[in-house]
C-alpha cells in the first residue's frame, strides 16, 4: 500500500511565524504535490515537484515556498505565517509527471489555523 | 471561470435509490477525468477513472460526454457507506497535473 503521512494533523500558529509542513512517501514516487482546501474552492494547488530538487508553481504559490531535497520528502513552508493561510492541507504523491492517467494518493492532511 | 464546477449538494437520498452527479469542465483539450472520493475529515481518494466509452465498477457507472464537456457519475442502490463528497477531477494536459472540483455532498439515509 501506498502510504503518504504527514509530519502533524492539527497545527496553530501565529501571524508572522515560519510554518513548516512535512510530507514523506514511501512508494518511491517521482511527483509530489502540495494542496490546499476551503470550502466551496476545492483542492487548489500550490507547488508540484516532479523531482528532487525541481519545484514548480501551481495556481496559487504566493506566500509559500518548498523544498524537495530528497525523492520521499516534499516540504512546504509558510515564510511568514497570515491568517489568510487557515486551511486544510494536502501532500499527494504519484508515479510521473509525464503521464495524466496516474492516481494521486494524498496524505490525512494537516488542519493549519493561524491566529 | 472555474476549470472543473459541481453541484455541492447535499443530494439526501434513501438506502437503495439511484443517485447521479455531474460535473463540467471548461477546457475542451481536457486530456483525463476522474471521480475522487473524500469522506468526512479524510483525505480524498481514487474511486474511478472515466474513459471516453464509459465505464462501471460494480454499482458505480461514469460517463463522459465531450461535446458538452461534462462527466458523470451514477451510484445505484445507494449503501449508507456511499455517504461522502465526491470530487471531480479533471486534467487539462499530458501532465500529471489536476483540477478539482469543489466537490458534491452525498447523504444516503436509512
Amino acid at each position: 500500500d501506498v502510504k503518504v503521512t504527514q509530519s502533524s494533523r492539527y497545527l496553530v500558529k501565529r501571524t508572522g511565524e515560519k510554518v513548516f509542513l512535512e510530507c514523506v512517501q514511501d512508494m518511491d514516487h517521482e511527483n509530489m504535490f502540495w494542496y490546499r482546501q476551503d470550502p466551496g474552492l476545492g483542492l487548489r494547488l500550490i507547488y508540484f515537484s516532479y523531482d528532487v530538487k525541481m519545484k514548480e508553481k501551481g495556481d496559487i504559490p504566493e506566500g509559500y515556498s518548498v523544498s524537495r531535497e530528497k525523492k520521499e520528502r516534499f516540504s512546504l513552508i509558510l515564510e511568514s505565517a497570515s491568517t489568510n493561510q487557515t486551511s486544510m492541507y494536502l501532500c499527494a504523491s504519484s508515479l510521473s509527471f509525464w503521464v495524466s492517467t496516474y492516481e494521486q494518493y494524498f496524505g490525512p492532511g494537516t488542519r493549519l489555523t493561524v491566529t | 471561470r472555474k476549470e472543473v464546477e459541481q453541484d455541492p449538494g447535499p443530494f439526501n437520498v434513501p438506502e437503495g435509490a439511484t443517485v447521479a452527479f455531474n460535473c463540467t469542465y471548461s477546457n475542451s483539450a481536457s486530456q483525463s477525468f476522474f471521480w475522487y472520493r473524500q469522506d468526512c475529515r479524510k483525505e480524498p481518494k481514487l474511486l474511478m477513472s472515466v474513459y471516453s466509452s464509459g465505464n462501471e465498477d460494480g454499482r458505480f457507472t461514469a460517463q463522459l460526454n465531450r461535446a458538452s464537456q461534462y462527466i458523470s457519475l451514477l451510484i445505484r442502490d445507494s449503501k449508507l457507506s456511499d455517504s461522502a463528497t465526491y470530487l471531480c477531477v479533471v486534467n487539462p494536459s499530458n501532465f500529471n497535473k489536476f483540477y478539482f472540483g469543489s466537490g458534491t455532498k452525498l447523504n444516503v439515509k436509512p
